[in-house]
C-alpha cells in the first residue's frame, strides 16, 4: 500500500468554476477524513466518512462544499461555484476506525487550489 | 470544546541546539496527543504519539510527555539538524476519534 494518494496535487481554477478532488486511503482504513489548511494555519476539518456515510459535514464551509465516498473506498470533494477564498490546501487522511486513538491518522500530500 | 495552543514561531537554531516547542490542550476526558511534521510542500507525517497520561513519544531523537496535570505535550529534541527543518503541529484527538485539532503549527529553521 502506498499511503493516501490525493489527485490532483495543484490546480488552478478561475473564479466561478467547479472543481474536485479525489483521495484514495489506505485501502484497510475505514474512516476518511477531509480537511483545509490555509498559509500559516494549522488544518481545519471539513468532513469525515466510516466506510461509505458521511458522520459529520456541519464543518463544511458552505453550501458550496460536498463530499461523497459512494462505494466506502475513495472519496472526492467538490467546491462549486469557486471563490478567492478557497485557494488553499485540501488534505484527506485516514485511519483504521477502531486503532484510530492508538495510529493517528494517516495523511494524504494535499491538493493545492489556487482561485484566480 | 477541544483545543489546541502551539508556541509560535517561527523558532532558529543553530545545528546541535536543543529544541523546546510548547504545546498545551484544552479537552474533556482521555484525549490522545500526537505531534506532526510538514516538509515543504508535502502533507502532514506522524511523528510521534501518546495515548495516556505520563505517556512518552518518541521517533527520530524526539520526544514528548503528555501531562495530563499541566494539559502539556512539549516536543523536545536534544540536538537538530538541517534536515529537521519543517513545521511542526501539535494535535488532539478526543474519545470520540472523529476530529482531529492542530495547533498553528511552528515553523522551525535549523541553520548549519
Amino acid at each position: 500500500d502506498t499511503g493516501v494518494s490525493q489527485n490532483p496535487r495543484h490546480k488552478i481554477t478561475k473564479r466561478g468554476q467547479n472543481v474536485t478532488f479525489r483521495c484514495d486511503p489506505i485501502s484497510e482504513h475505514n474512516r476518511l477524513y477531509w480537511y483545509r489548511q490555509t498559509l500559516g494555519q494549522g488544518p481545519e476539518f471539513l468532513t469525515y466518512f466510516q466506510n461509505e456515510a458521511q458522520l459529520e459535514k456541519s464543518r463544511l464551509l458552505s453550501d458550496r462544499f460536498s463530499a461523497e465516498r459512494p462505494k466506502g473506498s475513495f472519496s472526492t470533494l467538490e467546491i462549486q461555484r469557486t471563490e478567492q477564498g478557497d485557494s488553499a490546501m485540501y488534505l484527506c487522511a485516514s485511519s483504521p476506525g477502531l486503532g484510530t486513538a492508538a495510529y493517528g491518522y494517516t495523511f494524504g500530500s494535499g491538493t493545492r487550489l489556487t482561485v484566480v | 470544546g477541544n483545543s489546541v495552543t502551539q508556541m509560535e514561531g517561527p523558532v532558529t537554531l543553530s545545528e546541535e541546539a536543543f529544541l523546546t516547542i510548547n504545546c498545551t490542550y484544552t479537552a474533556t476526558g482521555y484525549p490522545s496527543l500526537f505531534w506532526y511534521v510538514q516538509y515543504p510542500g508535502e502533507g502532514l507525517q506522524l511523528l510521534l504519539k501518546a495515548t495516556k497520561a505520563d505517556d512518552k513519544g518518541s521517533n527520530k531523537g524526539f520526544e514528548a510527555t503528555y501531562r495530563k496535570e499541566t494539559t502539556s505535550f512539549h516536543l523536545e529534541k536534544g540536538s537538530v539538524q538541517v534536515s529537521d527543518s519543517a513545521v511542526y503541529f501539535c494535535a488532539l484527538l478526543g474519545s470520540n476519534n472523529n476530529d482531529m485539532r492542530f495547533g498553528a503549527g511552528t515553523r522551525l529553521t535549523v541553520k548549519p
